[in-house]
């Protein structure tokens, strides 16, 4: 089943915060997050293993609760450039290489 | 960064016409590629898993006879749509699997809009 991703859309203004979340009713080895722009390919942005990380760049961050089989992305400053659709995939096991995309989550960020 | 190139990016055809679709992973060796449709703004839906050197393992509901997939280097997928018809129309995104590096994730492809005519 599809991890469900919440909220569905979201307006920011530039410089506000954002959290998107990523819930799976599968048990989860791994959550990776991209970021997808109309029309292009999704990017990769980074990825977590089981253990319960949390990993970040620049202003982009994310968090893997693996009992709660939840992930969120948090997304500081936000500038302009994070407008897109963000994806969670899911994997379950460790070598298994299937992902298991979310349903998205639209952000629009606003001068 | 890990790049994959996908050709063409669009494509218009007859119906009952094939298509081939190229992935490549440019500065990387994929024995795992992986083939996605998307229809708009819609998620990303697992079409089949391509192996270098085997044959293709494919989702629950697609057909394998449709959707040909042949990984014939570590380099190159193919997806070849047979007798395409209106309904095949959609957004095809390939990924290649990179673990040489500190992450094991996917790459993916700029993608292929097909459209059936």
């Amino acid at each position: 089943q599809q991890p469900v991703q919440s909220p569905q859309a979201v307006i920011l203004r530039e410089g506000e915060d954002a959290v998107i979340n990523c819930s799976s009713s599968k048990a989860l080895y791994s959550v990776h997050w991209y970021r997808q722009k109309h029309g292009e390919a999704p990017v990769f942005l980074m990825i977590l293993l089981k253990g319960g990380e949390q990993k970040g760049h620049d202003k982009i961050s994310a968090s893997f609760n693996e009992k709660k089989q939840q992930s969120s992305l948090y997304l500081t400053a936000s500038q302009l450039s994070y407008s897109g659709t963000y994806f969670c995939g899911t994997g379950s096991n460790f070598g298994n290489e299937k992902l298991t995309f979310g349903t998205g989550t639209r952000l629009t960020i606003i001068p | 960064g890990a790049v994959v190139s996908q050709h063409p990016s669009r494509v218009i055809c007859k119906s009952g016409t094939s298509v081939k679709i190229e992935c490549r992973s440019l500065d990387f060796q994929a024995t795992t590629m992986f083939w996605y449709r998307q229809f708009p703004k819609q998620s990303l839906m697992l079409m089949a898993t391509s192996n270098e050197g085997s044959k293709a393992t494919y989702e629950q509901g697609v057909e394998k006879d449709k959707f040909l997939i042949n990984h014939a280097s570590l380099t190159l997928s193919t997806l070849t749509v047979t007798s395409a018809h209106p309904e095949d129309s959609s957004f095809y995104i390939c990924s290649a699997r990179d673990w040489a590096g500190l992450t094991d994730t996917q790459y993916f492809g700029p993608g292929t809009r097909l459209t059936v005519l």
